[in-house]
């Protein structure tokens, strides 16, 4: 069961280089978020997505795009990385409308930019 | 003010200890309440969740949420070391467009020693 799945698992960037963060689901969810997580803090919403098509942003979404061509994949773009931006990064779905529904979340991609 | 409070600990107990782990909260709006285990170099798992106030039990977990005091908690009774990972509560208010915005806690990292 692939569930939802990130790549790379680590890289390391130099400051004011850019890429993209993979993720693909293959439940068929709708409905697709990345988060960040810093050492010792919650995670935080930076953009999230209810369909192919459709993004919006989250609570961070400053240095970061986004886009949705279909279902499956949700890719996280950095533009011109930051030392802020050195973070764990986890991409996340769910399904159906209404509250309390799982949300899956992926093993996670650990950046650091230098 | 933080939405959502947390103690961070960490918090180490014998095994077969009752756990009590607790998040409060500001923003009155919240409805969804949740509990996430994150294992080391993990992505989080939802563990429990409880729509608007009451409790819920599942096998040795119990999660209780008081929206009057805007308080929620996480039991554990007869703690295994299988146990040990970080906690994470979350939380969200009404769904937009079907996607479920958590706000996180800041997590609790607990070891359960033998």
């Amino acid at each position: 069961n692939a569930g939802v799945t990130q790549t790379p698992k680590f890289r390391i960037l130099k400051i004011g280089q850019s890429m993209t963060l993979q993720c693909t689901q293959d439940m068929n969810h709708n409905y697709m978020y990345w988060y960040r997580q810093d050492p010792g803090m919650g995670l935080k919403l930076i953009y999230y997505s209810v369909g192919a098509g459709i993004t919006d942003k989250g609570e961070v979404p400053n240095g970061y795009n986004v886009s949705r061509s279909t279902t499956e994949d949700f890719p996280l773009r950095l533009e011109l990385a930051a030392p802020s931006q050195t973070s764990v990064y986890f991409c996340a779905s769910s399904s159906s409308v209404g509250g309390g529904n799982t949300i899956y979340f992926g093993e996670g991609s650990w950046l650091t930019v230098v | 003010q933080k939405e959502v409070e947390q103690d961070p600990g960490p918090l180490s107990v014998p095994e077969g200890a009752i756990v009590s782990l607790n998040c409060t909260y500001s923003n009155s709006a919240f409805q969804y309440f949740m509990w996430y285990r994150q294992y080391s170099r993990k992505g989080p798992e939802l563990l429990m969740y409880t729509y608007s106030s009451g409790n819920k039990e599942d096998g040795r977990f119990t999660a209780q949420v008081d929206k009057s005091s805007k308080y929620i908690s996480l039991f554990i009774r007869d703690s295994q070391p299988s146990d040990s990972a970080t906690y994470l509560c979350a939380m969200s208010g009404l769904i937009i467009q079907g996607a479920q915005k958590l706000v996180f806690g800041q997590g609790t990292r607990l070891t359960i020693n033998p």
